[in-house]
Formats: C-alpha cells, structure tokens, sequence
C-alpha cells in the first residue's frame, strides 16, 4: 500500500538553529514528490517538485532533497516567519491522485 | 488574479441539513479538486474535476455531490450533513493534471461543523 509518513509531527527551533523535516515514503514507483507550506487557517502553498533520487531545490532557506525512500526539507537559519505547517505529498505512478502526509508543524521562536 | 476562491469561510450546520461549498479559480486551470483535512490526518481528495463536465470520486466521495458546468467553478454539495462531515475544506486547481506534476493551487479553506 501506498504511504507518506512525515516526522517529526512537530518541532520547537530557535531562530538561527538549522534543522531537517523528513519525509518518508512507500510507493510503486514515485511520479513525483511535492512539498507544501500551510499557514494556520490558510491553504497549502506549493513549495517545491522533486522528480528523482539525488535532486535537490532551493528557496530562500530552505532545501528540499530526494531519495529512493525519503526527502528531507532542511531549513538554514530559520527565522520565525519560517513558522508553519510543511506537508509532503507524493505521485505514486499507479494512480492519479496525490498521498499527503499528516505534516510536520514547525514552531521557530526568536 | 484572485487565484481560488471559497466561500463561505465558516459554516455550521445541524445533522441532515444540506448546503453548497462555492469554489471558483480565476487561472484559466482545466483540473479542480476538492480535498478535506482533518486534525491529524493528511488531505483527502472528495472528488475532482479535468474539466467543464467531467467528474470523478476520489477517495472519500461518500456523502457529497459535485458539477462542472464552467472551466471557473467548482462547486461541492453536501446532502443530508452528518456529524463525520465535520472537517475543514479545502479547493484547489491545477494548470496539467497529475501526470505532468502540475502543483495545486489551494483556496484557504471552509470551515465546517455539523452538529
């Protein structure tokens, strides 16, 4: 069965301190790895595509990088606007349809 | 471009009432979704939409209705409101459908309660 497991489900920064949000994921074959931001009483916001093993994208602070089984978002010097839910979704090629992991809330405090 | 639009923003509604959630998108997007989010789960797709006239579940239909009569709007209706439709949700749009990767665009969200 087709799975995204995302962790930590949620994590205290200080400002300044780098971190790493995984996402781990169990499909027939990856169409596509997608990362999201969602503010509180807001609707995701697309961040990144990621298509194959050994890609990586870039935002202002954050990075996003892929494997066979996981991705990570890491996030360099985050400030507190970096504050937020972050989902990962995949593309399994078997389907049309997206599979969301249940997040992983990010709290950066100054 | 306002993007995707949802109203209303909050709803309550009692066991075995009906309502329409309105979606409308502004992008000249052919595909629309309507997924609903729920405390600790991960977005579920209701239904979904390739375009003006064509529909199809996904993976939670039970329980709501959907149309496409315009490339813009999206509407979701809700027949005889049950306490497990209780829920935030959310409309979203993309320019290519899934098989090009296409990212959504998301509303910000109805939030509803049944009671």
């Amino acid at each position: 069965e087709d799975q995204v497991t995302q962790s930590p489900e949620a994590l205290r920064l200080q400002e300044g301190e780098s971190s790493s949000l995984n996402c781990s994921y169990t499909v027939s074959g990856l169409r596509g790895l997608f990362w999201y931001r969602q503010d509180p009483g807001k609707g995701p916001e697309f961040l990144f595509t990621l298509y194959s093993a050994g890609e990586e994208k870039e935002k202002e602070r954050l990075k996003a990088t892929l494997t066979k089984k996981e991705s990570f978002l890491h996030i360099t010097a985050p400030k507190p606007e970096d504050s937020a839910t972050y989902l990962c979704a995949v593309h399994p090629y078997n389907t049309d349809k997206l599979i969301f992991g249940t997040g992983t809330r990010l709290q950066v405090f100054p | 471009n306002a993007g995707v639009t949802q109203t209303p923003k909050f709803r309550i509604l009692k066991i075995g009432q009906s309502m329409t959630l309105q979606c409308a998108q502004d992008m000249n997007h052919n595909y629309m979704y309507w997924y609903r989010q729920d405390p600790g789960m991960g977005l579920k797709l209701i239904y979904y939409s390739v375009g003006a006239g064509i529909t199809d579940k996904g993976e939670v239909p039970n329980g709501y209705n959907v149309s496409r009569s315009t490339t813009e709007d999206f509407p979701l209706r809700l027949e005889l409101a049950a306490p497990s439709q209780t829920s935030v949700y959310f409309c979203a749009s993309s320019y290519g459908g899934p098989r090009v990767n296409s990212p959504l665009h998301f509303g910000n969200g109805t939030r509803l309660t049944v009671t």
